[in-house]
């Protein structure tokens, strides 16, 4: 049973434009919510995160929004960048289990075009 | 600061052959270890996680065991392998309860 779910497995942007990557999730003990940006061969690296507590968090050009009632949480970046163009992973945290592991989805590869 | 370092980048072994994968982590005591897998198409599986020196929590059966031997070193194995366990396995670290992985960069293990 996949508790953390990215439906689109790539989405394809325009440089400059915005991307907007999707997140559902079916546990509501989720407390904490991550992004993490992939290279090929390389390992996940941080981007950014948000509590179950806020709806919003901003960074720079990455802001994640969250409803909590959806179960839902997005990624916006914005303006897209070509060097943005990777493997996102949306992650969650609690669940009722173990406080010490992410749950994570399969991911969506972004393609920012010139 | 904190660095991860996981080894070898790329493996070849062919079935019914033995597995060590290492990670190490430098700048850091007592953190939270963890292995990863990613197969084709799918996302992050979690496999083994650890809280402390010989404290090793497994979230799937499977072909593959981690040890702890010291603090700040984790290591897969398996001693028997199938062709099933390739994929890409990723070493990763937290500071405790902290939310935040911290991954090495990982190993393609392609079994043959």
């Amino acid at each position: 049973d996949q508790q953390v779910k990215q439906n689109s497995p790539s989405l394809s942007v325009q440089e400059g434009r915005i991307s907007i990557l999707n997140c559902d999730y079916t546990n509501s003990m989720f407390d904490y919510f991550l992004w993490y940006k992939k290279y090929p061969a390389e390992g996940p690296t941080f981007l950014i995160s948000i509590s179950s507590i806020k709806d919003k968090n901003e960074d720079g050009r990455f802001t994640v929004f969250l409803n909590k009632s959806a179960k839902h949480l997005s990624l916006h970046i914005v303006p897209s960048q070509p060097g943005d163009s990777a493997v996102y992973f949306c992650a969650a945290k609690g669940g009722g289990g173990s406080n010490y592991k992410l749950t994570f989805g399969k991911g969506t590869l972004l393609t920012v075009n010139p | 600061s904190q660095t991860i370092h996981q080894w070898p980048a790329t493996l070849v072994q062919p079935v019914g052959s033995p597995l060590s994968l290492e990670c190490t982590v430098e700048g850091t005591s007592n953190p939270n270890l963890y292995w990863y897998r990613q197969a084709a198409g799918r996302g992050l599986q979690l496999l083994f996680y650890s809280i402390g020196i010989g404290q090793i929590s497994s979230e799937v059966p499977q072909n593959l065991s981690a040890s702890r031997p010291q603090d700040r070193q984790f290591i897969l194995s398996s001693k028997k392998l199938l062709l099933s366990d390739s994929g890409f396995y990723l070493c990763a670290w937290s500071p405790g309860l902290d939310e935040k992985l911290f991954f090495g960069s990982g190993t393609q293990l392609s079994v043959l």
